[in-house]
């Protein structure tokens, strides 16, 4: 286990629901991150947070609101999603993100499908 | 703008023998190169690192990479390919916001 948890695994909802992917980092980590995970491409990361401060936000579109009420915990919250927001989503951790050599601890993932 | 590529989908190997995953970067200033593996239905792990020195790298489950500067490269190794090793292989870089930037990833699969 990497000490990054992830929940729910798989998740099925329709377009006009409302819900929450969630994320625990059991690391002491000050850095948490929110990546979606498609076929064949890149990864693409979507939000980063340090120190529970919103540092990133990759033009992200506002279906997606991410929220980290602290430095442990981290919740991307959806609603009205497309068909296209389906993939993989994976949350990570790390120490510092200013450390040029820090590496990632990675969730298992939410496979989201949107129907 | 940094960025990394991984020419291949897929590729295959039999048990026993080498393998060789390509990734090839483009950065502006000093490359900080790492790889991670995904094996099924998990999240990525950390394998290994460039950072500076030694262009040979040797990382986790004996997987090593070569840095190779004049072609702009880091490949993935390994002496003798095992079944377990099947995964999916992503290649990154370190880019100047202090974002990991990865590839497309390169799907391994070891043929007993």
């Amino acid at each position: 286990e990497t000490g990054v948890t992830q929940t729910p695994r798989h998740l099925v909802m329709g377009m006009t629901n409302k819900k929450s992917l969630k994320c625990e980092q059991h690391l002491g980590h000050n850095a948490m991150y929110w990546y979606k995970q498609s076929a064949k491409k890149p990864l693409e990361l979507m939000f980063v947070y340090s120190l529970e401060e919103r540092v990133e936000n990759n033009s992200v579109p506002s279906r997606f609101s991410p929220e980290c009420p602290n430095s442990s915990h981290l919740f991307l919250h959806l609603h009205t999603l497309q068909p296209e927001d389906s993939a993989l989503y994976l949350c990570a951790s790390s120490q510092d993100r200013t450390v040029v050599n820090e590496k990632l601890f990675f969730g298992s993932g939410t496979q989201l499908s949107v129907l | 703008a940094q960025s990394v590529a991984q020419p291949e989908d897929q590729v295959n190997v039999a048990e026993g023998n080498p393998l060789t995953v390509k990734c090839t970067y483009s950065v502006s200033g000093n490359p900080y190169l790492f790889w991670y593996v995904q094996y099924p239905n998990r999240g990525l792990q950390f394998l290994l690192k460039y950072i500076t020195g030694d262009n040979l790298v040797k990382g986790s489950y004996g997987f090593e990479a070569e840095f190779n500067k004049s072609q702009t490269s880091f490949h993935l190794k390994k002496p003798s390919a095992l079944v377990s090793d099947s995964a999916l292989y992503f290649c990154a870089v370190r880019d100047d916001t202090d974002k990991l930037i990865f590839g497309t990833g390169t799907r391994l699969q070891v043929f007993p």
